[in-house]
């Protein structure tokens, strides 16, 4: 079945370190996203990458970096000058459309604690 | 003033109730619009999407207001099985970064 894998879906973290999270797509979509999710809020886009080798700082990007060097894999890493890390991390994926039904097909998620 | 406003909710109504959710959105220039749903601690995943015309999906019932700028959600008949948050979607534009989702309503459905 096609979809996203997200890895791991429970990181703990100290403070100080960077973490590295996974996303995987079989979807074959040119368009991947990640996003964070914290209580009471909406998602935030924090990096987008509409094609291989390009990508796009979002609304909350500080402390944040990624890589899309294949189209299937966009990796997160959460680096250590992330004030406030700890939440719920999505990947997304789509294929881009001008008709503007552009629907995001997301990941499990992965959670990330801070200790 | 948040690009997407929703009640938080929680909603708690018993099995069998008609509930209904309203979203407003602040872009009078945009495109498209959905609702998801998101089981607790899960991803969100597409429940429908909403059209000018209004549309309908078994007990589900979308309707978009482009003059008040206005998104409803209606359910029919709750099941206990519906108890989530439903998230309000707009899409400001061509590209999936110009999506904007809101904060979300909670449901509890009771026996």
């Amino acid at each position: 079945d096609g979809g996203i894998t997200q890895s791991p879906k429970y990181l703990f973290r100290k403070e100080g370190q960077n973490v590295t999270l996974s996303c995987e797509q079989n979807l074959n979509h040119d368009a991947m996203y990640w996003y964070r999710q914290d209580p009471g809020q909406g998602l935030r886009l924090i990096y987008y990458s509409q094609i291989v080798n390009d990508f796009q700082k979002g609304d909350i990007a500080e402390g944040y970096s990624v890589s899309r060097e294949k189209k299937e894999s966009f990796p997160l890493t959460v680096t250590s000058a992330q004030k406030n890390p700890t939440a719920f991390y999505l990947c997304a994926s789509n294929q881009e459309s001008n008709s503007g039904a552009n629907v995001l097909t997301f990941g499990a998620g992965s959670r990330l604690t801070v200790l | 003033r948040k690009e997407v406003e929703q009640d938080p909710g929680p909603f708690n109504v018993p099995e069998g109730a008609t509930v209904a959710f309203n979203c407003t959105y602040s872009n009078s220039a945009s495109q498209s619009f959905f609702w998801y749903r998101q089981d607790c601690r899960k991803e969100p995943k597409l429940l429908m999407s909403v059209y000018s015309s209004g549309n309908e999906d078994g007990r589900f019932t979308a309707q978009l207001n482009r003059a008040s700028q206005y998104i409803s959600l209606l359910i029919r008949d709750s099941k206990l099985s519906d108890s989530a948050t439903y998230l309000c979607v707009v899409n400001s534009g061509t590209g999936g970064f110009k999506t904007i989702f809101g904060a979300g309503t909670r449901l509890f459905v009771k026996a």
